[in-house]
């Protein structure tokens, strides 16, 4: 399975942009880049996907390198509620290797 | 129904017992994923049905753990002769088959072996 880094933890102040990385140097042509976060006491939740070109959301934004081997999820405006574990996933287009395997995510903490 | 549901919400079991926990996916979504969680920590994936293809059993811990699923409906995930390691949340996701599609989660099954 394809892997991905993230940073353990990062802080925000809310109303500001928040930009949280992802390392995926090993991304095959064929995979999907895919974020989800899951908020205290609840299961994750899709934020957004993207394969070459960046991705707009009413959630996020999704940039991605050139050379896809890095992402960057950016949450324009934190609030207290963007508090979360933020986990980036690689998916194979063609459902071959699905699994959908979590990592261990960015905590993201949202000082008011 | 609207999203992935998940039964029983809570569940405490006495150690040896077996038990059994339920998920209904989302109509025609034919790919379904069983995870466990326990408390502070991450998504550890247990199993993954796709179709009427062999599951992906990879993650399953021992064989005190199975899951079955009909065809593209509900998914029982069944663990035998519970032992206090076992507590924690189980979750459930379905999805499209293809990659490019999200996973919805359901709220889980909270197990507490006791």
């Amino acid at each position: 399975d394809a892997k991905t880094t993230q940073p353990n933890s990062m802080e925000s102040n809310e109303e500001e942009p928040v930009h949280l990385p992802c390392n995926h140097s090993t991304i095959s042509g064929t995979d999907y880049i895919h974020w989800y976060r899951q908020l205290p006491s609840q299961g994750p939740e899709y934020v957004i996907h993207g394969l070459t070109s960046n991705v707009n959301n009413r959630m996020a934004s999704l940039a991605i390198a050139e050379d896809r081997k890095s992402s960057t999820l950016i949450l324009h405006r934190a609030t207290l509620r963007d508090a979360a574990v933020y986990y980036c996933i690689l998916r194979d287009v063609s459902g071959a290797t699905n699994k959908l395997i979590f990592g261990t995510g960015t905590l993201l903490a949202v000082q008011p | 129904g609207a999203g992935v549901s998940q039964s029983p919400s809570n569940k405490v079991t006495e150690k040896g017992k077996d038990v059994e926990l339920r998920c209904d996916p989302i109509s025609g979504h034919t790919a379904l994923y069983w995870y466990r969680q326990r408390l502070g920590q991450g998504l550890e994936f247990l199993i993954y049905f796709q179709g009427n293809s062999a599951p992906d059993k990879s993650g399953l811990p021992s064989d005190r753990f199975s899951a079955e699923r009909t065809g593209e409906s509900v998914s029982t995930l069944t663990i035998q002769r519970t032992q206090q390691e076992d507590s924690a949340v189980y979750l459930c996701a379905s999805s499209l088959h293809r990659g490019n599609t999200e996973a919805f989660f359901g709220q889980g099954t909270r197990l507490t072996v006791v």
